[in-house]
């Protein structure tokens, strides 16, 4: 059974830091491109960044760039997530999904991040 | 990156069809065919109903459809039940090799 487990949200003060991570298990991590995905209290989905499955090709939404990593360790069948210079508008449910561009065919339960003084 | 548009809500009543549109551009929804579409219930995480514009994961029930013409794909729910009733969001592909969500579709379910 595929399951994605994340963890590591909270509250963190703007302009702070915070590392998101995410347990994979029950397939081949390494040959699964992953994605974090992001859901504001009460509003829409927002694809956050995505990896390929060997870590070789990565890709970010305009509003992240340059503050967020995404990050994989194959030998742990875990995603990661590092979060710097957080500001308001990044509270969310935090979603870590299997698949391409795409599409995500698995999800996890998500984790929430508040950025808040 | 812009969102693709949804109408915020539909409703149906039940055993009747319903259809969700999501217009991008040439950039995302018109220019490939990796269009998503996905279920949302309250307080759980979002749940693939379709894939590449039309392809149904294993599992998911055959009333749900997508198709697309241009530059706007379509769900269409067919034999509505009451638990067909959530948030369904669009996705594409994009030039910029990036996913892009449309705002949410809010379905209820008379």
């Amino acid at each position: 059974e595929v399951q994605l487990v994340e963890s590591g949200g909270g509250l963190v003060q703007p302009g702070g830091s915070l590392r998101l991570s995410c347990a994979a298990s029950g397939f081949s991590f390494s040959n699964h491109w992953m994605s974090w995905v992001r859901q504001a209290p009460g509003k829409g989905l927002e694809w956050v960044a995505i990896i390929k499955g060997d870590g070789s090709e990565i890709y970010y939404v305009d509003s992240v760039r340059g503050r967020f990593t995404i990050s994989r360790d194959n030998a742990k069948n875990s995603l990661y997530l590092q979060m710097n210079s957080l500001r308001d508008d990044d509270t969310a449910v935090y979603y870590c999904a299997r698949g391409p561009a795409g599409w995500s065919d698995y999800w996890g339960q998500g984790t929430l991040v508040t950025v808040s003084s | 990156q812009s969102a693709l548009t949804q109408p915020a809500s539909v409703s149906g009543s039940p055993g009747q069809s319903i259809t969700i549109s999501c217009t991008g551009t040439s950039s995302d929804v018109g220019g490939y065919n990796y269009v998503a579409w996905y279920q949302q219930h309250p307080g759980k995480a979002p749940k693939l109903m379709i894939y590449d514009v039309s392809n149904r994961p294993s599992g998911v029930s055959n009333r749900f459809s997508g198709s697309k013409s241009g530059n706007t794909a379509s769900l269409t729910i067919s034999g509505l039940q009451a638990e067909d009733e959530a948030d369904y969001y669009c996705s594409s592909y994009t030039s910029s090799r990036t996913r892009v969500f449309g705002g949410g579709t809010k379905l209820t379910v008379l």
